[in-house]
């Protein structure tokens, strides 16, 4: 299991691109990058997920050097309504038994 | 697609009841469901894993007498929380896995229990 370091919190305000960045220096070869958010008494829900390079959906990119040890989840001008906790989960494709979460970064979306 | 459907929302029980929940898959095989417990600011913990017609793999530290999961179909885990305490007070998240390769997790909208 890679270990994955994320800052406790981070502060926004509407309208701008809020960069999240996750360390996780041992990842494994075979192993995916997962982002999920979770809103108060709610199930986290999926984001994004990534190998390498860069991956881009209808809700975020993820941004992944080549090295691999870090990744960073991007948010596109957020609203009020992105206020949450944001965890990323690095965990081997063939071993869907990884999902040990991390502390997670509360972001708290300003007005 | 891909909804997990967890029940009950909300519980309230008196001190040494057992309290059963139900995790399931609505419109996929579940391979493979997780349980996990989380308190007010805290991240998720997981508990165990749960694999479909075998025991369920424990953390550590989480006692399996007291926590009974039992995956009996692809569809269907349930999480049982025997003689219950207030310490047992928390909320309790379960997330499936299609068990295809790569595949994100997908949760349930957790359990609110508590114990009187």
């Amino acid at each position: 299991l890679a270990k994955t370091t994320q800052p406790i919190s981070m502060d926004s305000y509407e309208g701008q691109e809020v960069n999240i960045t996750c360390s996780h220096n041992n990842i494994a070869t075979n192993d995916y990058i997962t982002w999920y958010q979770q809103f108060p008494s709610q199930g986290p829900r999926f984001i994004i997920q990534g190998y390498k390079t860069k991956v881009t959906n209808e809700v975020a990119s993820l941004f992944i050097p080549a090295d691999r040890k870090s990744s960073t989840l991007s948010l596109p001008r957020v609203s009020l309504s992105d206020t949450a906790v944001y965890y990323c989960l690095v965990g081997d494709e063939d071993n869907n038994n990884d999902m040990r979460f991390g502390a997670g970064t509360r972001l708290t979306v300003k007005p | 697609g891909a909804v997990v459907s967890q029940h009950p929302s909300w519980v309230i029980c008196k001190s040494g009841t057992s309290v059963k929940i139900e995790c399931r898959s609505l419109d996929f095989q579940a391979t493979t469901m997780f349980w996990y417990r989380q308190f007010p600011k805290q991240s998720l913990m997981l508990m165990a894993t749960s694999n479909e017609g075998s025991k369920a793999t424990y953390e550590q530290g989480v006692e399996k007498d007291k926590f009974l999961i039992n995956h009996a179909s692809l569809t269907l885990s349930t999480l049982t929380v025997t003689s219950a305490h207030p310490e047992d007070s928390s909320f309790y998240i379960c997330s499936a896995s299609q068990g295809a390769r790569n595949q994100p997790q997908h949760f349930g909208d957790g359990t609110r229990l508590s114990i009187l």
